[in-house]
């Protein structure tokens, strides 16, 4: 069956560091993979997309990875903030764009 | 430019009843897709309407049903309410008719909570 994996866990960092979420996914073959954000009891905001021929797309502090043979995609945020602290969803391009979970990144001073 | 935007921001209701939930979508943009999430989970993809029809379906009965209208808002109904309804419902607006158009841009979603 189809799954889109993200660590349900919550991501405890400090700040300044840099937090790397994962989101691994099976048997999709996505044209592309977008990552969002979203805050508690909001709407999720869209951050970067990056297509499968692409191995790495930046954004100011972020940074997204693609892996399409480990079929995987890193989520990374440099120079860490509290302002950063929200939850992180991966999705895919399925035959409609399909979300993970979710991950909760806590990042403290 | 306006932004999507949803209501009723919260509602109660109890089992049986029937909701509708509605949305504006981004301006210029033609495209509105329906999401439910469930607490401490992500999206589920409800359905998409381009144009006024019907682009598109998840795993939903049909009891979950929409209309999208000329200026692109959109509705969203439910029928017989379950508890398993209780969820975040998210509108999102894009430009396309493809099912996966690119970036969302999602509302703040409508609360419903069924007793």
């Amino acid at each position: 069956s189809q799954k889109i994996e993200q660590n349900s866990e919550a991501l405890n960092i400090q700040e300044g560091k840099t937090a790397t979420l994962t989101c691994n996914y099976t048997n999709y073959s996505p044209a592309y993979l977008q990552w969002y954000r979203q805050d508690p009891g909001r709407g999720p905001v869209f951050l970067l997309l990056i297509r499968e021929n692409e191995k790495e797309k930046r954004k100011e502090r972020l940074k997204v990875t693609f892996d399409t043979t480990l079929k995987q995609s890193l989520f990374h945020i440099t120079a860490s903030q509290p302002a950063d602290s929200a939850t992180y969803l991966c999705a895919l391009d399925a035959s409609k764009l399909t979300f993970g979970t979710g991950t909760r990144l806590q990042v403290t001073l | 430019e306006t932004g999507v935007t949803q209501s009723p921001t919260h509602l109660i209701k109890t089992r049986g009843q029937q909701v509708t939930l509605r949305c504006s979508s981004q301006s210029g943009h033609n495209t509105v897709s329906w999401y439910q999430q469930a607490l401490g989970q992500g999206p589920q993809f409800i359905f998409q309407y381009y144009r006024e029809e019907e682009n598109g379906r998840g795993n939903f009965p049909p009891r979950f049903s929409g209309l999208q209208f000329p200026n692109y808002s959109s509705e969203l109904n439910v029928n017989a309410l379950e508890l398993d309804d209780s969820a975040l419902y998210l509108c999102a607006s894009s430009f396309g008719a493809n099912l996966v158009a690119g970036e969302l841009f999602f509302g703040e979603g409508s609360r419903l909570t069924v007793l």
